[in-house]
């Protein structure tokens, strides 16, 4: 069954620098592959979504995410981080069930961006 | 266009009352789900509907139930509330392509047992 695997609960970097948060899924077909960010007392919304057109997505906020096969990852990215960045995020696959199509999250990241 | 809309934002409920968590869209979508969100566990899937009149279980569907008489609307409905119901509650979502284009989510419900 599709599911996917966040590592890291909880990641730092100081503002300005590399953003990484790392994805792998679980998938015997081409899945489709979401990040999500929640910022706090907020609903989740959407940062990008692969869909199998191209391997590197560009989403909102200048966060992109790249889709490896061969390591069965779609790491989260951004180059530079900013204070507003700081959220929980959240890696979800549509997971195929039968007939059914439901989306399944990982446990999530919390990153914090130090001044 | 308000998108999902969700109420109450805030409920507190005494150990085995009931109640009804609303959902709205207004976005024509045929798919919508039920989602509880708890520290370090994601969300987890508690109903889902793919259309108006059908609706189907998810992963955590105990104590819950959930009906679909119009494309707008899918309540959450909480027969007997027990205090490991305390959790946030999202609604989300979709077009027809069955949540491939991303899913709209509410902004939730925070729900304490006591």
């Amino acid at each position: 069954a599709q599911s996917v695997t966040q590592l890291g609960s909880h990641v730092s970097v100081s503002e300005g620098a590399l953003v990484l948060l790392r994805c792998n899924y679980s998938s015997s077909v081409p899945p489709y592959l979401f990040w999500y960010v929640q910022y706090p007392n907020q609903g989740l919304q959407l940062l990008l979504k692969y869909t199998s057109a191209a391997t590197l997505v560009k989403g909102i906020n200048g966060f992109e995410a790249e889709f490896k096969k061969s390591e069965t990852s779609f790491h989260l990215t951004k180059p530079s981080a900013h204070m507003s960045d700081a959220a929980e995020y959240f890696c979800a696959v549509i997971r195929i069930s039968g007939s059914a199509r439901q989306l399944t999250f990982g446990s999530g990241t919390q990153l914090t961006v130090l001044p | 266009n308000a998108g999902v809309t969700q109420t109450p934002k805030f409920q507190v409920l005494k150990t085995g009352q009931s109640m009804t968590l609303q959902c709205a869209q207004d976005m024509n979508h045929e798919y919508m789900s039920w989602y509880r969100q708890d520290p370090g566990m994601g969300l987890r899937l508690i109903h889902y509907s793919v259309g108006a009149g059908i609706t189907d279980q998810g992963e955590v569907p105990n104590g819950y139930n959930v009906s679909r008489s119009t494309t707008e609307d899918f309540p959450l409905r909480l027969l007997s509330a027990a205090p490991s119901q305390t959790s946030v509650y999202f609604c989300a979502s979709s077009y027809q392509d069955r949540g491939r284009g991303g899913y709209t989510f509410g902004s939730g419900t925070r729900l304490t047992v006591v």
